[in-house]
């Protein structure tokens, strides 16, 4: 069973056009949540971690937030640079290694 | 910053060949490094965990002497692809964690990948 599930898969959008990427997850005992972002051919870039519900963090147009189910990354006003595949990520139980889940892969068209 | 350099970025090997890519954490000291392996379209991978002086501990399914992982220093991982075979090809990423960071907790910072071509 997936542990981390991301929706929409692909998603297109005008410059301009906000819009919100999910991520749920089924771990028990939470133990924060991650989002990266990764460019073709390149690794992961760390943009936020939260570690519990009602928190959020910000960072230029993205805005991430959890609650107890699910985490969303928030993207106001895109630009063509925030074009990306946009991973979420938890830790499983009891250790750190993390679980990824298949990624949002938004491109901005100017 | 937490910068992890991996390299090479790309390497084209011949069948039956090893490869050895090297996942450096540049400014800070890794309790753990991971490495990963991404196939096109597709999320990251697991394939171990690699505590500083001990053995690596291998996800379900991972060879362990294909995939040979040795992580000598707290700034230093391999991982050695042995007798490589086509279907070895693939996108291979490390990643650490820093050394007693409380408040960074399991963030892994990631290295650019390595693209590993078997003719």
């Amino acid at each position: 069973e997936d542990q981390v599930t991301q929706s929409p898969e692909a998603l297109r959008l005008q410059e301009g056009e906000s819009s919100s990427l999910n991520c749920s997850y089924t771990v028990s005992g939470l133990r924060g949540l991650f989002w990266y972002r990764q460019d073709p051919g390149k690794g992961p870039e760390f943009l936020f971690t939260l570690y519990s519900a009602g928190e959020e963090k910000e960072k230029e147009r993205l805005k991430a937030t959890l609650t107890k189910k699910e985490s969303f990354l928030h993207i106001t006003a895109p630009k063509p640079e925030d074009s990306a595949t946009y991973l979420c990520a938890v830790p499983f139980y009891g250790n750190n290694r993390l679980a990824f889940g298949k990624g949002n892969q938004v491109v901005v068209i100017p | 910053g937490a910068v992890v350099s991996q390299h090479p970025s790309r390497v084209i090997c011949k069948s039956g060949t090893s490869v050895k890519i090297e996942c450096r954490s540049l400014d800070f000291q890794a309790t753990t490094m991971f490495w990963y392996r991404q196939f096109p379209k597709q999320s990251l991978m697991l394939m171990a965990t690699s505590n500083e002086g001990s053995k690596a501990t291998y996800e379900q399914g991972v060879e362990k002497d294909k995939f040979l992982i040795n992580h000598a220093s707290l700034t230093l991982s391999t991982l050695t692809v042995t007798s490589a075979h086509p279907e070895d090809s693939s996108f291979y990423i490390c990643s650490a964690s820093r050394f007693g960071d409380a408040l960074a907790k399991n963030i892994q910072y990631f290295g650019a990948g390595t693209r590993l071509s078997v003719l």
